[in-house]
């Protein structure tokens, strides 16, 4: 399958700050892309995503930037607020519509 | 509220049985998905499911696995002769509707967490 990596396995960031993470990916090939939050003991929930023909597509306090070039993905998360502490996975879409995650960034917001 | 809710929460079983985990959906989907997350570990796909077929399975849904929709609602996951490693959080997902959530996102269940000892 294709291969989904994250630079960083843990981050952390005072409450207000704003965060990154950032994701690569191998399959140049792959034309979607989705960012997932998971907190404990929950299931992943849809954070935002973005197709390959855009470079930056914004959410609610949440932009993801897209860099075809170096087959990079990022996810900015404006003010960030304690609920936002969780595990944070991209994940690159197949063309089943499958779904290959990468290892994740833990983001602990400090008060 | 979630798209599905999956039964058990938390399974525990002895190495070599066999285990049935259930996903129900809140409303009509037609694609359903599997995924796996041994602790610690990423989201791992298993298996993919439309028109009561397999449409897409990875590595690691050997013969050891199986899924069914036996009454056109409930959707399982089989694991026969369950071994060690089969410990996990296994996740049931269904694809957005049209018209409605966006088509190609997935939300998840909460999991089951499956214990082998």
């Amino acid at each position: 399958g294709e291969s989904v990596g994250l630079h960083l396995p843990t981050l952390s960031v005072q409450e207000g700050d704003n965060s990154i993470i950032n994701c690569a990916y191998s399959n140049s090939a792959s034309d979607y892309f989705i960012w997932y939050k998971q907190e404990s003991g929950k299931g992943p929930q849809f954070i935002i995503d973005i197709r390959s023909n855009m470079d930056k597509r914004q959410g609610q306090r949440v932009t993801v930037l897209l860099n075809k070039t170096v087959k990079h993905l990022s996810l900015q998360i404006a003010a960030t607020q304690p609920g936002d502490s969780a595990v944070y996975f991209c994940a690159e879409v197949g063309t089943g519509n499958q779904f290959y995650f990468g290892t994740g960034t833990s983001l602990t917001v400090i008060p | 509220e979630p798209e599905v809710t999956q039964t058990p929460s938390h399974q525990v079983t002895q190495m070599g049985q066999e285990v049935i985990l259930r996903c129900v959906p809140i409303s009509n989907h037609l694609y359903f998905y599997w995924y796996r997350q041994i602790l610690g570990q990423k989201v791992e796909f298993l298996v993919s499911f439309y028109n009561n077929e397999i449409s897409e399975k990875s590595e690691i849904f050997d013969d050891q696995f199986s899924v069914e929709r036996p009454d056109g609602s409930n959707f399982t996951l089989k694991i026969r002769s369950t071994k060690l490693e089969d410990s996990a959080m296994y996740f049931c997902a269904v694809r957005g509707q049209r018209g409605g959530l966006a088509k190609n996102i997935q939300y998840f269940g909460a999991g089951t967490r499956l214990s082998v000892l």
